[in-house]
């Protein structure tokens, strides 16, 4: 099983772009089929933000679509998140994760890393 | 896409067995048994408990079961342990438009 480490700014200013990286170790980021990006903000339900898979398809939540971008660096071993032109509304725990079952979005997680929109 | 509705808590004692349901709609629970359950304890990641409503992932205890009926999904734990304690979020696929939809999450105290 590979083990997933997310790192990034933790503080981001509201118009600003998020930019996070998970660093996938123990295997390959190849091994898996799918990797996702999920956050879940103060008191509410998680949120699953898209996937990238292995063959280049992306899949974003409607919502979050027109401002988010999920790549790779397998050279690195690792993925990508960016969300563009965020507000506090976007202060959350954001969580990489990986799988390779089907219609299940994860199956390893990060442990998370908090990141606060504010000026 | 609203979030799946979870109660907030649920409890017993060692040994009992608590069900935590998760109810969504006929565009997500309803149409698709693709339910997914996970566990997360503070300062862990999240683990994959159960998959397509009822597969349990390798390494879970059989401790751990998954059912669904309509609109509405179960994850019942058997034989409560203190290591069960925890925070548990069930997941839907919702059709392609939407993907994945989370649930509001359950705390389950271990008495």
């Amino acid at each position: 099983q590979v083990q997933l480490q997310e790192s990034g700014p933790g503080l981001v200013e509201p118009s600003g772009t998020l930019s996070l990286t998970c660093a996938v170790s123990g295997g390959s980021i190849s091994s898996e089929n799918w990797w996702t990006w999920v956050r879940q903000s103060p008191g509410k339900a998680p949120e699953w933000i898209g996937e990238l898979s292995k063959s280049g398809i992306s899949n974003y939540n409607p919502p979050l679509k027109s401002r988010v971008t999920i790549s790779v660096d397998k050279s690195k071993n690792q993925f990508s998140l960016t969300l563009k032109s965020v507000t506090a509304a976007d202060t959350a725990v954001y969580y990489c994760a990986t799988t390779s079952i089907n219609w299940c979005p994860a199956d390893q997680w990060g442990r998370g890393t908090p990141v606060t929109v504010s000026s | 896409q609203s979030a799946l509705t979870q109660p907030p808590s649920a409890s017993g004692s060692p040994g009992q067995s608590v069900t935590v349901s998760c109810t969504g709609t006929s565009n997500d629970v309803g149409s698709y048994n693709y339910v997914s359950w996970y566990q997360h304890q503070p300062g862990k990641a999240p683990k994959l408990l159960i998959s397509d409503v009822n597969k349990r992932r390798s390494g879970v205890p059989d401790r751990f079961s998954g059912s669904k009926s309509g609109n509405t999904a179960y994850l019942t734990v058997s034989g409560l342990q203190a290591e069960d304690e925890a925070d548990y979020y069930c997941t839907s696929f919702a059709g392609y438009n939407n993907f994945y939809v989370f649930g509001t999450g359950t705390k389950v105290t271990v008495l």
